[in-house]
């Protein structure tokens, strides 16, 4: 049972245009959210994170959306550069859970120069 | 710099035999996570600690158990290892207790080919 689901297994975009990570998740009770990006041989690291009392979270080139109502969010990074491909993972976390991740499938992307 | 280290970056170990991976982190982290990452599962929490000597199940514990008799160091322990758990394995560490949402910082991973 994925609580946490990204149905795409991969993204190609070009050097410059906008990509798009979508996430879903089950559980309403959700109440902190992550991105987590990973180069082959290396662990993720984090990039960006949002609380559910937010809608909108910005960092540079990097912006995530949520949408509660629909279960819903979504990394968009403009512009995309190549050094951006890599595998992406969102988390969701529940409060008093010892900081433990609930972690989606992830999508590879890959930006083309 | 927050460093998470684990002993190996490759093993193969043989069906049925006893395998430990280290991790140790360096910033003095309340809470330690094992985790392993599968194409198409993404990741998923074996066992986490969040103090010394204490530790909860995650998602997939069967045929893991774990030790953290040190503050830094967490070690996660295949019994018996089966072929099914060939898998990357990836230690994190966090800052905060059990009540504190903090960022998780990973190793580089341990890729475990078991035969």
């Amino acid at each position: 049972d994925q609580q946490v689901k990204q149905n795409s297994p991969s993204l190609s975009v070009q050097e410059g245009r906008i990509s798009i990570l979508n996430c879903d998740y089950t559980n309403s009770m959700f109440d902190y959210f992550l991105w987590y990006k990973k180069y082959p041989a290396e662990g993720p690291t984090f990039l960006i994170s949002i609380s559910s009392i937010k809608d909108k979270n910005e960092d540079g080139r990097f912006t995530v959306f949520l949408n509660k109502s629909a279960k819903h969010l979504s990394l968009h990074i403009v512009p995309s550069q190549p050094g951006d491909s890599a595998v992406y993972f969102c988390a969701a976390s529940l409060d008093n859970q010892g900081g433990k991740l609930i972690f989606g499938q992830g999508t590879e992307l890959s930006v083309k120069p | 710099d927050v460093k998470v280290t684990q002993s190996s970056r490759y093993l193969v170990k043989r069906t049925g035999e006893k395998v430990f991976l280290e991790c140790v982190q360096d910033m003095d982290h309340e809470n330690m996570f094992w985790y392993r990452q599968d194409p198409g599962l993404g990741l998923r929490l074996i066992y986490f600690s969040y103090d010394v000597k204490m530790k909860e199940k995650g998602d997939i514990p069967e045929g893991y158990s774990v030790s953290r008799e040190k503050k830094e160091r967490f070690s996660l322990i295949l019994e018996s290892a089966s072929t099914n758990q060939t898998s990357m394995y990836l230690c994190a560490s966090s800052l905060g207790g059990w009540q504190v949402r903090e960022t998780q910082y990973f190793g580089p991973g341990t890729r475990l080919l078991v035969l």
